[in-house]
């Protein structure tokens, strides 16, 4: 199946820096979207970049992805303690429908 | 509505027992996911909807899962003779249609004693 896999497993940082999660993914995509999950607010849609997209922003969001890489990145700019969350990729493949295939996700903590 | 609802928030079944979780998508949204997620991994696809025409089960992990949107908005998902290894806890989103970004709701966490 066309499962994002998110790197690093956790990332520690401190408030005001920038973190930094990769997702790798084996086959050709439609588009791929970024999810973060914490206690709070559940399962949250983030953004969504399309196979013929390269960069896109949204407020200190940005997503860049490299379709002959098969990589796709999130850089959070200016981080607070309310991004301390699981941020998952979903690419969602040429073949997979409209189902949403999960990795592991990224355990982001931001310390105060 | 505002968002997905889903009910009962919490549900603690003894084990052969039956279960039926409910969801509410967004009013207009015309496909409905059925999620599982494990504990410390990421949501996995269980069944998807457009209107009432259940398009994909393959998620489905066995006969005993069964999911059902007769009137193409609300959907139940039921587990039949629960057993350990069915709780989790299960998501559902709805989106306006193809390729679209999924809304979530905020789960039902499934307990099987």
């Amino acid at each position: 199946s066309q499962q994002g896999e998110e790197d690093p497993q956790a990332l520690s940082i401190q408030e005001g820096e920038n973190a930094t999660m990769n997702c790798s993914y084996k086959t050709s995509i439609n588009n791929l979207q970024w999810y973060r999950q914490n206690s709070g607010r559940g399962l949250v849609h983030l953004i969504l970049i399309r196979s013929n997209e390269r960069e896109k922003h949204s407020g200190r969001l940005r997503v860049t992805l490299d379709t002959s890489k098969k990589s796709s990145s999130l850089l959070i700019t200016a981080s607070r303690a309310a991004d301390t969350a699981s941020y998952f990729c979903a690419p969602e493949g040429e073949t997979s429908g409209s189902r949403l295939t999960f990795g592991e996700g990224t355990q982001l903590t931001v310390n105060p | 509505g505002a968002g997905v609802s889903q009910s009962p928030r919490y549900k603690v079944a003894k084990r052969g027992q039956d279960v039926a979780l409910r969801c509410d998508p967004i009013s207009g949204h015309v496909s409905l996911f059925w999620y599982q997620q494990a504990l410390g991994q990421g949501p996995e696809f269980l069944t998807y909807f457009q209107n009432e025409a259940q398009l994909d089960k393959s998620g489905l992990p066995s006969d005993r899962f069964f999911a059902e949107r007769p009137e193409g908005s609300v959907s139940t998902l039921k587990i039949q003779r629960t057993q350990q290894e069915d709780s989790a806890v299960y998501l559902c989103a709805s989106s306006l249609g193809y390729t679209v970004e999924q809304y979530f709701g905020p789960g039902t966490r499934l307990t099987v004693t």
